[in-house]
């Protein structure tokens, strides 16, 4: 069982405002990964990170901004969010091994900006 | 560049079987995976299968693949309507840890 946890799993904000969605994991892993996703569709990676102080954009640019202080926690910020950016957001880690790169996901945070 | 390709929906009958299915073109891929999300949920790993494999059971889940023609398919049996969800296929890359990510294919229980 993948112990991924996402905080808040819902959030309704307005114009402007600044957030960070929580993500953290407690299996040890050294990559970790964040996703948006509209509703029943594809999986767009915005962020990853393959361990402590280092941090990459994804394929699909995005005005989000993450870190990774500690091996465990992988925070997404919005600086002012915008009604573009509601949507789903996935975050999900692995440990390589022998070219096995499972990700094991969270629940997801359900953001709405209006 | 790498892509993976599903359809967006199969339809079927509960108590049928339903194959989903998958092409993709990094013939470099090690693995490929099979993950199921259900609405409102995160995804969660239904199967995997090593690249030299040709087939996987596990219980009702049937993977298949053909290196050949880079297909891979997912089989489930005794379809029920607690597998309504959303596949997605995904192939790993091993140049830089990650996963290309099929669309999904919604897979729709008709009574």
């Amino acid at each position: 069982e993948a112990d991924i946890y996402q905080t808040p799993r819902y959030l309704v904000i307005g114009t402007g405002k600044k957030i960070t969605l929580e993500c953290s994991q407690t299996m040890g892993h050294d990559k970790m990964y964040w996703y948006q996703q509209d509703p029943g569709m594809e999986l767009h990676l915005i962020h990853y990170s393959y361990g402590v102080n280092s941090t990459e954009k994804g394929d699909l640019s995005s005005e989000s901004t993450v870190s990774r202080i500690r091996t465990e926690h992988f925070p997404l910020t919005l600086e002012s969010a915008r009604p573009s950016h509601t949507s789903q957001y996935l975050c999900a880690s692995s440990e390589s091994t022998s070219g096995n790169y499972e990700q094991y996901f969270g629940p997801g945070t359900r953001l709405t900006v209006t | 560049g790498e892509d993976v390709e599903q359809s967006l929906f199969l339809s079927v009958r509960e108590g049928d079987s339903s194959v989903i299915n998958c092409t993709y073109t990094d013939s470099s891929s090690t693995y490929l995976y099979w993950y199921k999300q259900e609405p409102g949920a995160g995804l969660q790993l239904l199967t995997y299968i090593f690249s030299n494999m040709d087939m996987k059971q596990d219980q009702r889940l049937t993977v298949l693949l053909n290196k050949k023609d880079k297909h891979l398919s997912l089989r489930i049996a005794d379809t029920q309507t607690g597998d309504s969800a959303i596949y997605f296929c995904a192939e790993s890359m091993d140049s830089n840890y990650q996963l290309i990510w099929g669309a999904g294919t919604k897979l729709i229980i008709k009574p």
